[in-house]
């Protein structure tokens, strides 16, 4: 049983359509989290949800909207998408801040806009 | 403002030798460190954690790391090389007050020859 998973594996698709990735986890943690992991494999924190409120909004375009709509569940909508949004997305959860246990991650969602 | 570097984006060595990955921090608080290995098509697992506990910590897959206050480093080590441990090795400090932001180093790929 999956401990955090994110689906689609894969996604491709065209500039200027909108598409979402979904994130859920199983560990009965209460902070969820959106990085992103450009083409030279540098991790980018985006978004940090704690009990489904928004803790952690990075400087981000406004076309991604993260919505966590209980605690398990963290997805990420992207509107308008563009060839600089390609990159693979990661799902990660952590109780707390992290700090103790550090986070879970998913598998990725690998995102090829075209 | 906390922040990572390791040093050697590529590390070559041979089966069998010593393993000696590098990274520095930089924190005006007390530091939360991790370091997380990444294999091709995976997300991020975590490999060690230091949280002022003891300064040196023993992971899993025979890795360990040495914090060391006087030089803001976290190296990770292994004594003996498998070919198994061929991957991305990714150094963190957890950010902010009581986490929720984790920075990451920009890796180390890591190559194993026979």
């Amino acid at each position: 049983d999956t401990a955090v998973s994110q689906t689609p594996k894969y996604l491709v698709t065209q500039m200027g359509n909108d598409k979402s990735i979904k994130c859920e986890q199983n560990l009965g943690h209460d902070t969820m989290y959106w990085y992103k992991q450009d083409s030279k494999k540098f991790l980018k924190i985006m978004f940090s949800y704690n009990n489904k409120e928004l803790i952690i909004n990075e400087t981000v375009p406004n076309r991604f909207s993260p919505k966590s709509p209980d605690k398990a569940h963290l997805n990420l909508h992207i509107n308008s998408l563009e060839l600089g949004d390609s990159a693979v997305y990661f799902c990660a959860s952590s109780q707390e801040g992290g700090q103790s246990h550090g986070y879970t991650f998913g598998s990725g969602t690998r995102l090829t806009v075209v | 403002a906390q922040s990572v570097t390791q040093l050697g984006s590529h590390v070559s060595v041979s089966e069998g030798a010593l393993v000696l990955l590098r990274c520095n921090y930089s924190s005006s608080v007390p530091p939360y460190l991790f370091w997380y290995v990444q294999y091709p098509n995976q997300g991020l697992q975590l490999l060690l954690k230091y949280t002022s506990a003891a300064t040196l910590v023993k992971g899993i897959n025979g890795f360990e790391a040495e914090f060391k206050k006087s030089e803001t480093s976290f190296h990770l080590t292994k004594p003996s090389a498998h070919m198994s441990d061929a991957a991305e090795y990714f150094c963190a400090v957890s950010a902010g007050a009581g986490g929720f932001k984790t920075i990451f180093g920009a890796g180390t790929r890591l190559f194993v020859k026979a």
